[in-house]
């Protein structure tokens, strides 16, 4: 198996646009998760996805974030319109059930909006 | 306060040292992780935990649930150990978030 497919590995932005980060969990894994990396706050979860329906979206920051997982092989998670405080490591990782089982990472999306 | 405290923040070692890095946490768990994250960014799951000890490799991870702490040790300790490692929990009776601890930064020199 590939491992958790992240894209894009870097994306810049300028403010206000959209920007749309996708995943690809490992195959026959059934939880999902969407992770944020910044050196004030350190990883956060922001959504987290059993059998691709939201089970836990409470980190989602605001309305401006926006996740969906249309099918157990991937999952988006879009940000509109961009902010510049959104700049951020963003990381997927799957999992066979939960955090109660160990997690595997994407290689996560180094995220700049100017 | 933070839920879970990892010590020590930074650590430098020579080539061949035995390490200790430390987690302790407040609440009550139901699962521990160790993380190590490297210099390139990318992060990888070395231990899951729930009691006892586990071993692989180098590595070894052990749990104490009565005394809230958990401890990640490499033996034989080689530059390529150099990351930085992260020590999350699962809240006992809480959803699927981790709180994670704010990372130990090894550096091992050779």
């Amino acid at each position: 198996d590939a491992g958790v497919i992240q894209s894009p590995r870097h994306e810049v932005t300028e403010m206000g646009q959209e920007v749309t980060l996708r995943c690809k969990p490992i195959s026959g894994h059934n939880s999902l998760f969407w992770y944020r990396q910044t050196m004030m706050r350190g990883l956060e979860l922001l959504i987290y996805f059993n059998n691709n329906v939201p089970i836990d979206d409470s980190g989602m920051p605001e309305d401006r974030f926006s996740a969906k997982m249309p099918n157990a092989s991937f999952s988006t998670l879009k940000i509109q319109p961009s902010e510049p405080r959104d700049s951020a490591v963003y990381f997927c990782a799957s999992s066979l059930s939960g955090v109660r089982e160990k997690l595997f990472f994407g290689s996560g999306t180094q995220l700049s909006v100017l | 306060k933070n839920e879970v405290e990892q010590s020590p923040q930074n650590l430098t070692a020579q080539e061949g040292e035995f390490i200790t890095i430390n987690c302790s946490y407040s609440v009550g768990i139901s699962a521990l992780h160790w993380l190590q994250q490297h210099p390139g960014g990318g992060i990888v799951s070395l231990f899951m935990l729930s009691s006892g000890k586990k071993k692989h490799g180098r590595l070894i991870a052990t749990i104490n649930i009565q005394e809230k702490h958990s401890s990640l040790h490499i033996t034989a300790s080689h530059p390529r150990d150099s990351a930085v490692y992260i020590c999350a929990v699962r809240i006992q009776g809480g959803s699927e978030k981790l709180v994670f601890g704010k990372g130990t930064k090894l550096t091992v020199n050779p």
